[in-house]
């Protein structure tokens, strides 16, 4: 049973590049969220996706953009690169809708170097 | 703005010497509260999730537990793996939205 798989596992960009990262759920899950974690650092979300709409955002500036494909697997675009966002990008599935609060399942992330 | 203090920020034990971690929150309508295992260089492994003050629930050395203000994540006579950075998260918003997590507690346990 795969996990979340997220690719490439790790990019250097200069300042004021964009990056596209990927990510594909665990199988049977329907929702990606995104997070970004900064060394010594808890992950921040940043935003979430489900039947391919954002259904919730973090405080993160417009050049951070997604995109959720009708196979449930996601990307998470930055524009215009700045050195503050070199970190560890995570990406989560899990199942959306229901009751109860299910667990967000992680890949192991990309970590992005800005030079 | 929600937050999740989680204490101390590290830990050292020797094999065998059972401790506690600490999670507060302060989110009221909480929805679930989160334990994962971070090791170096990997994403957060999912451990844990309380939904409402006095639940437990373990797995071999952890055991975690929920009051309505911390939780607490147990580890009985530690083994050098267990060595890792323990995270806790709540859950706010409605079903399965974002989680807000502490800094972690980073858990060295020496042989």
């Amino acid at each position: 049973d795969a996990g979340v798989t997220q690719s490439p596992t790790h990019l250097i960009k200069t300042r004021g590049q964009q990056v596209t990262l990927r990510c594909s759920p665990k199988s049977g899950h329907d929702t990606v969220s995104w997070y970004q974690q900064a060394l010594g650092q808890g992950p921040q979300f940043i935003f979430q996706y489900y039947e391919e709409e954002e259904r919730q955002r973090g405080n993160f500036p417009d050049r951070f953009s997604g995109h959720q494909f009708p196979n449930y697997s996601s990307e998470l675009n930055v524009n215009a690169l700045l050195l503050g966002d070199s970190a560890l990008y995570l990406c989560a599935s899990s199942l959306g809708g229901g009751t109860r609060n299910q667990p967000q399942h992680f890949g192991d992330g990309t970590r992005l170097s800005i030079l | 703005e929600d937050q999740v203090t989680q204490s101390p920020e590290a830990l050292r034990l020797q094999e065998g010497e059972s401790s506690s971690l600490n999670c507060s929150y302060t989110v009221s309508g909480l929805r679930g509260l989160f334990w994962y295992r971070q090791d170096p260089g990997k994403g957060p492994e999912f451990l844990f999730t309380l939904y409402s003050a006095g639940e437990e629930k373990e797995k071999e050395r952890l055991k975690a537990t929920l009051t309505k203000k911390e939780s607490f994540l147990h580890i009985t006579a530690p083994k050098p793996e267990d060595s890792a950075t323990y995270l806790c998260a709540e859950n706010s918003g409605g079903s399965n939205y974002k989680l807000t997590f502490g800094k972690g507690t980073l858990l060295t346990v020496n042989p």
